[in-house]
């Protein structure tokens, strides 16, 4: 079946613009997750979406972060007043979510691109 | 705090020359490790998890231990597309869900 799609593959942007970037988890996966890679770095994980569950935001940067998740489906990440720090490519995940994300496999999509000028 | 760190960060290998990439965590009690295989400009691409102390997986040239405090990832007989990053990540009780990565180690295979 599909993998995790993301959107757009690649964004540029001005400083201060609010950006949307979009991701689609496999189907039948429960489980989302959102990350953040900057150059030279590891992934940092930012915000965990379980079902109906409240989300787990403890990842989140600042407040200029939010994510949102229609039932168990689509996901959006916002980037409120973009800042150059912001540049980094912004990863999804998805796991099926049986265990709750506990010692599940997180499969990840190709991620967006995003470059802040 | 828990920490995970690879070494090296680059390795340089000839086709069929065999070597190992080291993975070194600190947490407060293992949920699982997670190995993942990076090409450039593409997601992490999963590989393998290892969830106890004296566990093994492998896959083709590709073989993934776990100790206490660190696991490794051998490669044996390598080819030029084995050339990727390879990610470690580990969840850990006091976490929750996130996975905590490591930065990489960046390997290249030379025909």
């Amino acid at each position: 079946g599909a993998g995790v799609s993301q959107s757009p593959s690649n964004k540029v942007t001005e400083k201060g613009k609010d950006v949307e970037l979009r991701c689609d988890p496999i189907s039948g996966h429960t489980a989302l997750y959102w990350y953040r890679q900057r150059l030279g770095q590891g992934l940092e994980f930012l915000i965990y979406f379980q079902g109906n569950s409240a989300p787990d935001k403890s990842g989140l940067p600042s407040d200029r972060f939010s994510a949102e998740r229609t039932g168990e489906s689509v996901s959006t990440l916002t980037i409120q007043r973009t800042q150059q720090e912001d540049s980094a490519v912004y990863l999804c995940a998805s796991s099926h979510g049986l265990a709750g994300g506990y010692q599940e496999t997180q499969y990840f999509g190709p991620g967006t691109r995003l470059l802040v000028l | 705090e828990d920490q995970v760190t690879q070494s090296p960060e680059a390795l340089r290998l000839q086709e069929g020359e065999s070597s190992s990439l080291n993975c070194s965590y600190t947490v407060s009690g293992l949920r699982g490790l997670f190995w993942y295989r990076q090409d450039p400009g593409k997601g992490p691409e999963f590989l393998f998890t290892l969830y106890s102390a004296g566990e093994e997986k492998e896959k083709e040239r590709l073989k993934a231990t776990l100790t206490k405090k660190e696991s490794f990832l051998h490669i044996t007989a390598p080819k030029p597309e084995d050339s990727a990053t390879y990610l470690c990540a580990v969840q850990a009780i006091n976490s929750g869900y996130a996975l905590n990565f490591g930065k990489g180690t960046s390997l290249l295979v030379t025909p």
